[in-house]
């Protein structure tokens, strides 16, 4: 059972690229959400996904796009990025009703 | 959802109890207390929550005050393996929209 699993592990950027964080799950769960992590403080939520087909903005969604595109996959999208989105990036999903929450290993992003 | 205090790092010895104290004075009466934790910047991982009453599991025991407004979380026998960032969080139904607000948790050290 491999849980959530995000791709790629590490990446490093200039400023202007863009690219997709991929994540996905296997436990059938129909909530999924995307985090940032900056070294030494708390995960922030960047966008939310409830269900299929429904996605919603967090706490620190700017410079950001995400895709629900089935039920088990949730992208995360940066557009032109910046030095400031250099972060480690979860992923999570549970079940809607359920109290656990599942996260992915992160995705390490460098953006020089 | 209500706001958390945790001190920001703790030590504990080896084989001892670990007791990671939380205050949430201006819990509601409709959120739960839940505990994560996250070794080496992994993902964080679910360890328990609860309401009002007392909670133990496999992992670690969970005392909530009589008010509400503090609780404990308590590793009966802390290994080395247990050296991690402890987040408590306080959080409305199981819902999609009321997802984990991370604040700065606890580092705890175990020593051997």
């Amino acid at each position: 059972n491999a849980g959530v699993t995000q791709t790629p592990k590490f990446q490093v950027l200039k400023t202007g690229q863009s690219m997709t964080l991929q994540c996905a799950q296997d436990m059938n769960h129909n909530s999924m959400y995307w985090y940032r992590q900056d070294p030494g403080m708390g995960l922030r939520l960047i966008y939310y996904s409830a269900s299929e087909g429904t996605t919603d903005k967090g706490e620190v969604p700017n410079g950001y796009n995400v895709s629900r595109l089935n039920k088990r996959e949730f992208s995360l999208r940066l557009e032109s990025a910046a030095p400031s989105q250099t972060s480690v990036y979860f992923c999570a999903s549970k079940l809607t009703g359920s109290t656990e929450a599942f996260f992915g290993q992160g995705t390490r992003l460098t953006v020089v | 959802d209500a706001k958390t205090t945790q001190p920001p790092s703790m030590d504990c010895a080896e084989g001892r109890a670990a007791n990671l104290p939380c205050n949430h004075s201006t819990i509601s009466g409709n959120e739960y207390v839940y505990w994560y934790r996250q070794i080496h910047s992994q993902g964080p991982q679910y360890i328990i929550h609860g309401l009002k009453n007392n909670e133990t599991n496999e992992m670690a025991s969970l005392i909530i005050t009589e008010d509400r407004k503090s609780s404990t979380l308590i590793l009966p026998h802390a290994t080395l393996r247990d050296t991690a960032v402890y987040y408590c969080i306080v959080s409305a139904v199981h819902n999609a929209g009321n997802m984990l607000t991370f604040g700065g948790g606890t580092r705890l050290m175990v020593k051997p």
